[in-house]
């Protein structure tokens, strides 16, 4: 979807090293969310976050909300053969929590 | 506790064919959402239940798609007359609701159709 941009689209990084995925919006974040999924599989929850300037944190991955409430970025610390997957971003911007619009996805590759 | 499940997990159809896609959320949940993800792209809204009560269909792509959740549970979806540019993955997602509540959707593993 247009209103919902992800970068990188794709990302191959050495096992060990830091990343960066953005999530753009054209709309107000009512509440942003990130999932991974692997081939052939759901979507598996990672965050979700709903405050201007708003921060989670789990093991290894953070991920932020700015303040205006239209980007958000996720960051993997330390990278791991087992955070490949595709990283998507779903978006609320209707503020009723009644359906998400996704971003494109970032396919992630973590090399030994 | 048990997650989302969907079934079947793989459906080959012929062009024109009917199809049926089930879904069963958590327990307890009373949103009930299905999304579409084309190869290569983010899932795609569908349609989305309330309890029993489809409240925004706005995402189906053609009347041959209709949804139902006549009991405020099982939700199955339906495409008629199958085309082959309805072959992509079918998400269902479910999760609880608080009035004016940002509430998680979890996934279900999704139903992978192929429509020759």
């Amino acid at each position: 979807s247009q209103e919902l941009e992800q970068s990188p689209q794709s990302l191959i990084v050495q096992e060990g090293k830091n990343l960066t995925i953005n999530c753009t919006s054209s709309k107000t974040l009512y509440g942003l969310y990130w999932y991974k999924q692997k081939y052939g599989e759901g979507l598996i929850f990672l965050m979700m976050l709903q405050k201007g300037g708003e921060e989670k944190s789990h093991e290894k991955i953070t991920a932020k909300l700015d303040e205006k409430k239209q980007q958000s970025s996720l960051h993997i610390t330390a990278s791991q053969p087992s955070h490949a997957g595709i990283y998507l971003c779903g978006a609320d911007n209707t503020g009723t929590a009644s359906k998400l619009t996704f971003g494109t996805g970032t396919r992630l590759q973590v090399t030994l | 506790g048990a997650g989302v499940s969907q079934s079947p997990r793989y459906k080959v159809a012929k062009r024109g064919q009917d199809v049926a896609l089930r879904c069963d959320p958590i327990s307890g949940h009373v949103s009930l959402f299905w999304y579409q993800q084309a190869l290569g792209q983010g899932p795609e809204f569908l349609t989305y239940f309330q309890n029993e009560a489809q409240l925004d269909k706005s995402g189906l792509p053609s009347d041959r798609f209709f949804a139902e959740r006549p009991e405020g549970s099982v939700s199955t979806l339906k495409i008629q007359r199958t085309q082959q540019e309805d072959s992509a993955v079918y998400l269902c997602a479910s999760s609880f609701f608080l009035r004016g509540e940002q509430e998680t959707q979890y996934f279900g593993p999704g139903t992978r159709l192929l429509v020759l």
